[in-house]
């Protein structure tokens, strides 16, 4: 069974923490993004990885930055949370397109 | 800039045929997908298009796309209360539309 996990369902911090967002997927696959989704805008890609150390910006970047050292994670770094990075976080992995694309659970962030 | 658009809600009765519609603006796309998110669960890939066929049928799902008017569809036959979702569009899984609340009513 294919799985993308993300390390937390429900995360809570205070304005100007540092906050690490973890995704794992067990495909062996070289494509990992990472998209934030509000209603009414649906999904937004921040950060898109292609392959170990290898990473892309997507059209939300400023206030996020990624770290792939293996394949299988990638994980979403808010430097300096701010209370407009409320949202849900969703981590998704696939092969080269136009594949499967699978996405996890999701990891819904609220910044006080 | 670059969007993808697609109407909000769309409400139709069990067993009718539901369309969805989509515009988007980058003509360079090689892949159009869709994708659906049922209440309180993670997105799934649907179905996809290539950009140089203008129509893909997989059971009861049919994708149609307008290259010259960048108008991508997806038509459910047999619309189901099961089918009841958020479904989105994308292009070249980077750029999402806001997603069309389907409603499936008895």
């Amino acid at each position: 069974d294919v799985k993308v996990t993300q390390s937390s369902r429900y995360l809570v911090k205070r304005t100007g923490e540092k906050v690490f967002l973890e995704c794992v997927q067990d495909m062996d696959h070289e494509n990992m993004f990472w998209y934030r989704q509000d209603p009414g805008l649906g999904l937004r890609l921040i950060y898109f990885s292609y392959d170990v150390k290898m990473k892309e910006k997507g059209d939300i970047p400023e206030g996020y930055s990624v770290s792939r050292e293996k394949k299988e994670r990638f994980s979403l770094i808010l430097e300096s949370a701010s209370t407009n990075q409320t949202s849900m976080y969703l981590c998704a992995s696939s092969f080269g397109p136009p594949g499967e694309q699978y996405f996890g659970p999701g990891t819904r962030l609220t910044v006080t | 800039g670059e969007d993808v658009e697609q109407s909000l809600f769309l409400s139709v009765r069990e067993g009718d045929s539901s369309v969805i519609n989509c515009t988007y603006t980058d003509s360079s796309s090689t892949y159009l997908y869709w994708y659906k998110q049922e209440p309180g669960a993670g997105l799934q890939l649907l179905t996809y298009i290539f950009s140089n066929m203008d129509m893909k049928q997989d059971q009861r799902l049919t994708v149609l796309l307008n290259k010259k008017d960048k108008h991508l569809s997806l038509r459910i036959a047999d619309t189901q209360t099961g089918d009841s979702a958020i479904y989105f569009c994308a292009e070249s899984r980077k750029r999402f539309g806001a997603g069309t609340r389907l409603t499936v009513k008895p």
